[in-house]
């Protein structure tokens, strides 16, 4: 009953290194988003998928890819890191949509980029 | 127009108290108002969530109160206890998949 799953935990990248972040669910639910979390700014939309094969921009994708090859994954990726990319990332998951049924999130992962 | 406006920032409420934390939005295509608890180190998880076809939801020591015509919903959270301590952010949705989050309140408990 492991629900939404994160890895890795931590991260430290230089400036310009690029990493993936691992995003893995077991509750079979069609839709997954990634959110980063800063201080005072609450959880942005990174970027979404409505389904396997499909992914979508949400308020804050510059910077970053993703891509959702199998159903139960999601991955979020970082070209070139930048400091301004140092943040709390939270991946998330729902059976119909973010925005009439509840979002399942992961434990984060607390990416530090110098 | 898609804002959620979140307050207070934080609060600090003695054990047995009533904490109260008010969001504010301005879009009327808002249909679904979910409030999210999240404790350090974890993800936030679903709290209660309430939809605009009535003004108030209780959930045990948890109540959403809606005001439709004021665009405005409230928690409050009765007999406050050190384990309710934990940053809530309320949220407002539209179109099935579309999610707004307030900006976060930090809620400290104390004995």
């Amino acid at each position: 009953n492991a629900g939404v799953t994160q890895t890795p935990k931590f991260r430290v990248l230089k400036t310009g290194q690029s990493m993936t972040l691992l995003c893995a669910q077991d509750m079979n639910h069609e839709y997954m988003y990634w959110y980063r979390q800063d201080p005072g700014m609450g959880l942005r939309l990174i970027h979404y998928s409505v389904g396997e094969g499909t992914t979508a921009k949400g308020e804050v994708p510059d910077g970053y890819n993703v891509s959702r090859l199998k159903k139960q994954n999601f991955l979020l990726g970082l070209e070139s890191a930048a400091p301004s990319q140092t943040s709390v990332y939270f991946c998330a998951s729902s059976s119909q949509g973010a925005g009439r049924s509840p979002l399942h999130f992961g434990n984060g992962t607390r990416l530090t980029v110098t | 127009q898609q804002q959620v406006k979140q307050s207070p920032q934080s609060l600090i409420v003695q054990k047995g108290g009533i904490s109260i934390i008010n969001c504010a939005y301005e879009n009327t295509a808002f249909d679904y108002f979910p409030w999210y608890q999240q404790f350090p180190g974890k993800g936030p998880a679903l709290l209660i969530a309430i939809r605009p076809d009535v003004s108030e939801k209780k959930e045990g020591r948890f109540t959403i109160s809606f005001n439709k015509s004021a665009k405005q919903f409230s928690l409050h959270i009765m007999d406050s206890q050190p384990g309710d301590s934990a940053t809530y952010f309320c949220a407002a949705g539209w179109g099935g998949n579309k999610l707004t989050f307030g900006t976060g309140t930090q809620l400290k408990v104390e004995l």
